[in-house]
């Protein structure tokens, strides 16, 4: 396994376009993670899945974004309409039974223009 | 609401020396788990040491040491011989069971010859 992927690695959209981001976590991992970092803070929780379930959602989450995780294994980040404050680095992280860790993905940076 | 604060938005050491990173954060749980995770320039998050709120004894990772001050909800982190490659942001983290990380502001690490 060669960790959590991400793609793709940059994106450029117009402002009003609708962009989507995969992520394909560890593959024995159950939970999957999505945060989003703007530049020189922590990261922000987004959304997490245990399986294919979506079990908590952000107040940061307007209703432009959607993520999904089909039969539990990769999930997608979708952001309808995008906006210039959109523009950030979206990480995603998967984690196993337990709490050993979390293990990051390289993140998709976004930028609207 | 769990909250994590990191004071030091930048530290520097000199190459060999050791630099000590403060972590401070609220909580009502007793049993958590806290995290040290590593962000260099590429941008991938790096999981550093990792610690059971349950556990008295303070974790160890070859150079990297905590101390863990339950009652002062207090979690540094301690770099011995510091190295030209330990120069990055961290970020201190705490998860409640397998929850979301909830992430502080970082420090920027910096290292002199």
């Amino acid at each position: 396994d060669t960790g959590v992927s991400q793609d793709p690695r940059h994106k450029i959209t117009k402002r009003g376009q609708n962009v989507t981001f995969r992520c394909d976590p560890i593959s024995e991992h159950n939970r999957l993670y999505w945060y989003r970092q703007t530049l020189g803070q922590g990261p922000e929780f987004l959304t997490y899945f245990q399986n294919e379930a979506q079990l908590e959602k952000s107040r940061l989450l307007s209703d432009r974004f959607s993520a999904e995780r089909p039969k539990g294994s990769f999930s997608t980040l979708e952001i309808q309409r995008t906006e210039q404050g959109d523009s950030a680095m979206y990480l995603c992280a998967s984690s196993g039974t337990g709490n050993y860790g979390y293990t990051f993905g390289s993140g998709t940076r976004l930028t609207v223009v | 609401a769990q909250t994590v604060t990191q004071s030091q938005p930048e530290m520097s050491v000199q190459e060999a020396e050791t630099v000590t990173l403060s972590c401070t954060y609220d909580t009502s749980e007793s049993d958590y788990y806290l995290f040290w995770y590593k962000q260099p320039p590429s941008r991938q998050m790096i999981l550093v040491i990792r610690q059971e709120a349950y556990k008295q004894q303070n974790a160890t990772e070859n150079r990297f040491s905590v101390n863990f001050q339950k009652a002062a909800k207090s979690f540094s982190l301690k770099i011995s011989d510091s190295q030209l490659g330990d120069a990055a942001m961290y970020f201190c983290a705490y998860a409640y069971n397998t929850d979301k990380l909830i992430f502080g502001t970082g420090t920027r690490l910096q290292v002199f010859p």
